[in-house]
């Protein structure tokens, strides 16, 4: 099992630029996350799903959009890219909500410049 | 509001030596807690996790974590640390029934020989 992937591991932007991050995971779960992670600051979480067809916002969504068209996937979308959305991007999935462990995956260090 | 706080940004021990990384958290009821450990370069990996029951919790690579209520706290040790223990440290935080997954800003641990 390769667990959680996500494309592209490195990535520069230019303002005003868009680009999709796929993240795909192969064990079957049914959440899926995406946090950034920031100096000082943690992770903190974009959006998440809670299975195919749905999507939710967490504490950070503004600038960002995510589809999750197959259990197995989750993009996160930038339209319109800023440069206070360099950041490294995490995604992580899990089979349920609260106990059960997030697998993540090896983030995306993206640089809008 | 709620909130996990790693009071130490950083910290360097002598390999062999113990370790202690604190954690402290904020809500209304008991969360679900957690901590992660993250590699230079890579996602994070779930070191143990608190839910209910014995408030001594064992992980793995040799951690531990002691949940104490009145201190709300949630602190991570390990009796003799290797060098290949030198990583950031993230406590994390589930309020039972939510799905955000709440991090603290990380404590990164330098071990020298």
């Amino acid at each position: 099992n390769a667990g959680v992937t996500q494309t592209p591991k490195f990535r520069v932007l230019k303002t005003g630029q868009s680009m999709t991050l796929l993240c795909a995971q192969d064990m079957n779960h049914e959440y899926m996350y995406w946090y950034r992670q920031d100096p000082g600051m943690g992770l903190r979480l974009i959006h998440y799903s809670v299975g195919e067809g749905t999507t939710a916002k967490g504490e950070v969504p503004d600038g960002y959009n995510v589809s999750r068209l197959k259990k197995q996937n989750f993009l996160l979308g930038l339209e319109s890219a800023a440069p206070s959305q360099t950041s490294v991007y995490f995604c992580a999935s899990s089979r349920h909500q609260g106990t059960y462990e997030q697998y993540f995956g090896p983030g995306t260090r993206l640089t809008v410049t | 509001a709620q909130s996990v706080t790693q009071p130490d940004i950083h910290i360097t021990v002598s390999e062999g030596a113990s370790l202690e990384l604190r954690c402290n958290y904020s809500y209304g009821a008991t969360p679900y807690l957690f901590w992660y450990v993250q590699s230079p370069g890579q996602g994070l990996q779930l070191l143990l996790k608190y839910f209910s029951g014995d408030t001594l919790v064992q992980g793995i690579k040799g951690f531990e974590a002691e949940f104490k209520r009145s201190q709300s706290s949630f602190n991570l040790r390990k009796p003799s640390v290797h060098w290949s223990d030198a990583a950031e440290y993230f406590c994390a935080a589930d309020q039972t029934g939510a799905n955000n997954l709440f991090f603290g800003t990380g404590t990164r641990l330098t071990v020298i020989p």
